[in-house]
C-alpha cells in the first residue's frame, strides 16, 4: 500500500506569510493528488486536484505543485480564515489520506 | 446548489447494525460516483466505500469489506451505507461525498458511536 506522509504536523505562521505544506508518497502517485481544508467543526473542502488544479471558487492564494512522490500546497499570503487542518489525498491505486497539517496563527 | 444531507447515525452496541442515508440535490445524481468517508474523533480521514454512478460496481477497503455495503437509489437521489457487525473502531463521523478520484462536495457528516 502507498503511504502518505504530511509535514509538519503543526505549523504556526503570521498573517501575510507564505506558507508551504508538504505531502510525500511512499512511491510515485503520478500527480493523482488532492488537497482539502477542514475548519474546526466543518466538513473538508476541496482546494486542489490533479496536484495543481485549483477547484472552482477557491482563492488564488492557494496553489499546488509537485510530481512523483513529493507534493506541496502553498498559501501565498496567509489570511486569518485559512486557520484549519489541511489533508492531502492520493487517488492512484486506491484512496489514502495523509494525517494532516494543522495551521495556526502565530 | 449541490447539497448532500446525511442521516441515520447514533449510538449502537458492538455487533449491531446501522444504516446511513444521504439525500443529494442540486446535481444529476445518476451521473456521479459517490463515496463514504469517515473521520474518527480527533483523527484523520479514511475512505470507507465507493459506488459507480449506475450502482453496478462497489469498492471497499479491507477494514470494512464484508461488513459494510454501499448502495444507491438513483430514482430517489439517495446514497446508503449499511453497516453490520459494528466495532468500536467504527466510531466516527461519516461523510457522504461526490466523486470518483477527488471529492468535490461533502455532506455535513453524521456521527456513529459504537459502544456498549
Amino acid at each position: 500500500d502507498i503511504q502518505m506522509t504530511q509535514s509538519p504536523s503543526l505549523l504556526s505562521a503570521s498573517v501575510g506569510d507564505r506558507v508551504t505544506l508538504s505531502c510525500k508518497a511512499s512511491q510515485s502517485i503520478y500527480n493523482s493528488l488532492a488537497w482539502y481544508q477542514q475548519k474546526l467543526g466543518e466538513a473538508p473542502k476541496l482546494l486542489i486536484y490533479d496536484a495543481n488544479s485549483l477547484q472552482t471558487g477557491i482563492p488564488s492564494r492557494f496553489s499546488g505543485s509537485g510530481s512523483g512522490t513529493d507534493y506541496t500546497l502553498t498559501i501565498s499570503s496567509l489570511q486569518p480564515e485559512d486557520v484549519a487542518t489541511y489533508f492531502c489525498q492520493k487517488y492512484y491505486s486506491g484512496y489514502t489520506f495523509g494525517a494532516g497539517t494543522k495551521l495556526e496563527l502565530k | 446548489e449541490v447539497q448532500l444531507v446525511e442521516s441515520g447515525g447514533g449510538l449502537v452496541q458492538p455487533g449491531r447494525s446501522l444504516k446511513l442515508s444521504c439525500v443529494a440535490s442540486g446535481f444529476t445524481f445518476n451521473n456521479y460516483w459517490m463515496t463514504w468517508i469517515r473521520q474518527a474523533p480527533g483523527k484523520g480521514l479514511e475512505w470507507v466505500a465507493s459506488i459507480t454512478n449506475t450502482g453496478g460496481s462497489t469498492y471497499y477497503p479491507d477494514s470494512v469489506k464484508g461488513r459494510f455495503t454501499i448502495s444507491r437509489d438513483n430514482a430517489k437521489s439517495t446514497l446508503y451505507l449499511q453497516m453490520n457487525s459494528l466495532r468500536s473502531e467504527d466510531t466516527a463521523t461519516y461523510y457522504c461525498t461526490r466523486g470518483l478520484q477527488w471529492f468535490d462536495y461533502w455532506g455535513q457528516g453524521v456521527m456513529v458511536t459504537v459502544s456498549s
